[in-house]
Protein backbone atom coordinates (compact mmCIF):
# COMPACT_ATOMS: atom_id res chain seq x y z
CA UNK A 1 0.00 0.00 0.00
CA UNK A 2 1.40 3.49 -0.73
CA UNK A 3 1.50 5.44 2.66
CA UNK A 4 1.67 9.57 2.34
CA UNK A 5 2.57 10.94 5.68
CA UNK A 6 2.47 14.42 6.64
CA UNK A 7 4.18 15.90 9.71
CA UNK A 8 0.98 17.64 11.62
CA UNK A 9 -2.82 17.19 11.45
CA UNK A 10 -3.18 20.46 13.60
CA UNK A 11 -1.29 23.24 13.24
CA UNK A 12 -1.51 27.13 14.93
CA UNK A 13 0.60 29.78 13.37
CA UNK A 14 0.67 33.46 14.17
CA UNK A 15 0.91 36.02 11.19
CA UNK A 16 4.26 36.48 9.78
CA UNK A 17 5.71 33.61 11.43
CA UNK A 18 7.77 31.11 8.71
CA UNK A 19 5.83 27.79 8.29
CA UNK A 20 7.18 24.30 7.30
CA UNK A 21 4.61 21.89 6.40
CA UNK A 22 6.46 18.36 5.25
CA UNK A 23 5.10 14.90 3.64
CA UNK A 24 7.05 12.07 3.55
CA UNK A 25 6.20 8.93 0.86
CA UNK A 26 7.68 5.49 1.20
CA UNK A 27 6.89 4.48 -2.70
CA UNK A 28 10.14 6.13 -4.35
CA UNK A 29 7.64 8.42 -6.38
CA UNK A 30 9.28 10.86 -8.55
CA UNK A 31 5.68 13.39 -8.20
CA UNK A 32 4.59 15.12 -5.43
CA UNK A 33 1.98 17.73 -5.20
CA UNK A 34 0.77 20.08 -2.58
CA UNK A 35 -2.75 21.09 -2.70
CA UNK A 36 -4.92 23.43 -0.28
CA UNK A 37 -8.55 22.62 -0.01
CA UNK A 38 -11.16 25.21 1.23
CA UNK A 39 -15.20 25.19 1.19
CA UNK A 40 -16.41 26.53 -1.95
CA UNK A 41 -12.99 26.16 -3.89
CA UNK A 42 -11.99 22.63 -3.72
CA UNK A 43 -8.94 21.59 -4.07
CA UNK A 44 -6.16 24.07 -5.51
CA UNK A 45 -2.66 22.57 -6.92
CA UNK A 46 0.27 25.04 -5.49
CA UNK A 47 3.35 23.28 -6.20
CA UNK A 48 4.40 20.14 -7.43
CA UNK A 49 7.56 18.37 -8.04
CA UNK A 50 8.78 15.84 -10.41
CA UNK A 51 12.40 14.85 -9.26
CA UNK A 52 14.66 15.62 -7.11
CA UNK A 53 15.27 19.81 -6.55
CA UNK A 54 12.66 20.28 -9.63
CA UNK A 55 9.32 22.36 -8.82
CA UNK A 56 6.74 23.61 -10.76
CA UNK A 57 4.64 26.05 -9.42
CA UNK A 58 0.53 25.10 -9.52
CA UNK A 59 -2.63 27.10 -9.58
CA UNK A 60 -1.88 29.15 -6.76
CA UNK A 61 1.41 29.25 -5.96
CA UNK A 62 2.00 33.13 -4.11
CA UNK A 63 2.88 33.35 -1.03
CA UNK A 64 4.54 29.83 -1.11
CA UNK A 65 7.78 28.04 -1.58
CA UNK A 66 8.49 24.65 -1.58
CA UNK A 67 11.76 22.42 -1.27
CA UNK A 68 12.78 18.80 -2.67
CA UNK A 69 16.15 17.77 -1.24
CA UNK A 70 15.44 13.80 -1.45
CA UNK A 71 12.75 12.10 -3.25
CA UNK A 72 10.85 10.83 -0.49
CA UNK A 73 10.04 14.30 0.82
CA UNK A 74 8.49 17.36 -0.46
CA UNK A 75 8.21 20.38 2.04
CA UNK A 76 5.68 22.96 1.28
CA UNK A 77 7.19 26.73 3.58
CA UNK A 78 4.97 29.89 3.75
CA UNK A 79 8.03 31.92 4.00
CA UNK A 80 5.29 34.94 6.01
CA UNK A 81 1.95 33.72 6.91
CA UNK A 82 -1.15 35.34 6.74
CA UNK A 83 -5.03 34.59 7.49
CA UNK A 84 -5.63 34.15 4.18
CA UNK A 85 -3.45 30.95 4.12
CA UNK A 86 -5.15 29.14 6.86
CA UNK A 87 -6.74 26.05 5.01
CA UNK A 88 -6.24 22.23 4.77
CA UNK A 89 -2.89 21.54 3.49
CA UNK A 90 -2.66 17.79 1.50
CA UNK A 91 0.25 16.51 -0.14
CA UNK A 92 -0.33 13.72 -2.45
CA UNK A 93 2.03 11.21 -4.18
CA UNK A 94 1.95 9.83 -7.53
CA UNK A 95 1.79 6.28 -8.35
CA UNK A 96 2.92 5.33 -12.35
CA UNK A 97 2.30 1.65 -13.83
CA UNK A 98 2.67 1.57 -17.00
CA UNK A 99 -0.72 3.65 -18.34
CA UNK A 100 -2.06 3.61 -15.31
CA UNK A 101 -1.65 6.96 -13.07
CA UNK A 102 -2.94 7.23 -9.58
CA UNK A 103 -2.57 10.03 -7.18
CA UNK A 104 -2.19 8.96 -3.05
CA UNK A 105 -2.83 11.51 -0.64
CA UNK A 106 -1.56 12.11 2.89
CA UNK A 107 -4.49 13.09 5.86
CA UNK A 108 -4.14 16.72 5.50
CA UNK A 109 -2.56 19.78 7.77
CA UNK A 110 -5.30 21.56 9.28
CA UNK A 111 -3.17 25.26 9.36
CA UNK A 112 -5.14 28.09 11.07
CA UNK A 113 -3.11 31.73 10.67
CA UNK A 114 -4.04 34.07 13.99
CA UNK B 1 -9.43 26.59 -19.37
CA UNK B 2 -9.96 22.36 -18.82
CA UNK B 3 -13.09 22.85 -16.09
CA UNK B 4 -14.62 19.86 -13.70
CA UNK B 5 -18.23 20.16 -13.05
CA UNK B 6 -19.89 18.02 -10.50
CA UNK B 7 -23.59 17.36 -9.27
CA UNK B 8 -25.50 17.77 -7.31
CA UNK B 9 -23.49 19.24 -4.90
CA UNK B 10 -25.16 17.91 -2.09
CA UNK B 11 -27.20 14.29 -2.18
CA UNK B 12 -29.52 12.96 0.90
CA UNK B 13 -30.31 8.94 0.10
CA UNK B 14 -32.00 6.49 2.14
CA UNK B 15 -30.23 3.27 2.58
CA UNK B 16 -30.71 0.99 -0.02
CA UNK B 17 -31.87 3.91 -2.65
CA UNK B 18 -29.60 3.46 -5.46
CA UNK B 19 -28.14 6.84 -7.54
CA UNK B 20 -25.84 8.57 -8.99
CA UNK B 21 -23.35 11.29 -9.07
CA UNK B 22 -22.59 13.06 -12.16
CA UNK B 23 -18.77 14.57 -13.24
CA UNK B 24 -18.83 16.51 -16.77
CA UNK B 25 -15.32 18.01 -17.67
CA UNK B 26 -14.39 20.59 -20.57
CA UNK B 27 -10.66 19.39 -21.13
CA UNK B 28 -8.78 20.09 -24.48
CA UNK B 29 -7.77 16.44 -24.21
CA UNK B 30 -8.42 13.69 -21.19
CA UNK B 31 -5.99 11.56 -20.54
CA UNK B 32 -7.12 10.30 -17.20
CA UNK B 33 -10.67 10.82 -14.56
CA UNK B 34 -10.17 9.85 -11.14
CA UNK B 35 -12.47 9.26 -8.40
CA UNK B 36 -11.95 9.97 -4.97
CA UNK B 37 -13.97 9.73 -1.57
CA UNK B 38 -13.17 12.01 1.48
CA UNK B 39 -14.42 11.78 4.78
CA UNK B 40 -14.49 14.86 7.09
CA UNK B 41 -11.13 16.16 8.31
CA UNK B 42 -9.36 13.51 6.03
CA UNK B 43 -7.29 13.32 2.89
CA UNK B 44 -8.92 11.39 -0.40
CA UNK B 45 -8.85 8.37 -0.87
CA UNK B 46 -7.87 6.93 -4.30
CA UNK B 47 -11.37 4.82 -5.41
CA UNK B 48 -10.84 4.74 -9.31
CA UNK B 49 -9.30 6.21 -12.72
CA UNK B 50 -10.84 5.63 -16.30
CA UNK B 51 -9.02 6.26 -19.38
CA UNK B 52 -11.24 6.18 -22.24
CA UNK B 53 -15.16 6.35 -23.52
CA UNK B 54 -16.64 3.36 -22.60
CA UNK B 55 -14.47 2.12 -19.50
CA UNK B 56 -16.13 0.92 -16.13
CA UNK B 57 -14.86 0.19 -12.88
CA UNK B 58 -16.41 -1.07 -9.71
CA UNK B 59 -15.32 -1.39 -6.36
CA UNK B 60 -18.35 -2.74 -3.41
CA UNK B 61 -21.37 -0.64 -4.22
CA UNK B 62 -19.72 1.81 -6.36
CA UNK B 63 -19.66 1.84 -10.33
CA UNK B 64 -17.71 4.19 -12.69
CA UNK B 65 -18.25 4.68 -16.06
CA UNK B 66 -16.85 7.32 -18.49
CA UNK B 67 -18.26 8.96 -21.90
CA UNK B 68 -16.38 11.53 -23.82
CA UNK B 69 -18.07 14.47 -21.44
CA UNK B 70 -18.62 12.71 -18.35
CA UNK B 71 -18.60 10.38 -15.60
CA UNK B 72 -21.17 8.55 -13.69
CA UNK B 73 -20.16 7.43 -10.04
CA UNK B 74 -23.08 4.98 -9.31
CA UNK B 75 -23.77 3.67 -6.31
CA UNK B 76 -26.13 0.75 -5.39
CA UNK B 77 -27.84 -0.38 -2.05
CA UNK B 78 -26.03 2.41 -0.18
CA UNK B 79 -25.15 2.11 3.41
CA UNK B 80 -24.63 4.60 6.10
CA UNK B 81 -20.77 4.08 5.43
CA UNK B 82 -20.82 5.32 2.25
CA UNK B 83 -21.52 8.66 3.87
CA UNK B 84 -19.14 11.15 2.83
CA UNK B 85 -18.01 13.62 -0.15
CA UNK B 86 -17.39 11.99 -3.60
CA UNK B 87 -14.60 13.90 -5.72
CA UNK B 88 -13.61 14.20 -9.62
CA UNK B 89 -10.33 14.86 -10.74
CA UNK B 90 -9.66 15.05 -14.62
CA UNK B 91 -5.50 14.89 -15.72
CA UNK B 92 -5.14 16.71 -19.11
CA UNK B 93 -2.84 14.92 -22.12
CA UNK B 94 -0.15 17.22 -23.26
CA UNK B 95 0.45 19.00 -20.53
CA UNK B 96 3.53 17.48 -19.51
CA UNK B 97 2.65 17.25 -15.72
CA UNK B 98 0.67 14.73 -13.97
CA UNK B 99 -1.15 17.58 -12.23
CA UNK B 100 -5.49 17.29 -11.37
CA UNK B 101 -8.09 19.66 -12.13
CA UNK B 102 -10.78 18.80 -9.12
CA UNK B 103 -14.38 19.62 -9.27
CA UNK B 104 -15.94 20.85 -5.56
CA UNK B 105 -17.09 17.57 -5.11
CA UNK B 106 -20.93 15.75 -3.91
CA UNK B 107 -21.57 15.24 -0.30
CA UNK B 108 -23.06 12.10 0.11
CA UNK B 109 -25.46 11.36 3.48
CA UNK B 110 -27.10 7.99 3.37
CA UNK B 111 -29.92 7.56 6.09
CA UNK B 112 -30.20 4.86 7.81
Amino acid sequence: DVKVTQSSRYLVKRTGEKVFLECVQDMDHENMFWYRQDPGLGLRLIYFSYDVKMKEKGDIPEGYSVSREKKERFSLILESASTNQTSMYLCASLRIGGSSYEQYFGPGTRLTVT
Amino acid sequence: EDQVTQSPEALRLQEGESSSLNCSYTVSGLRGLFWYRQDPGKGPEFLFTLYSAGEEKEKERLKATLTKKESFLHITAPKPEDSATYLCAVQVSGAGSYQLTFGKGTKLSVIP
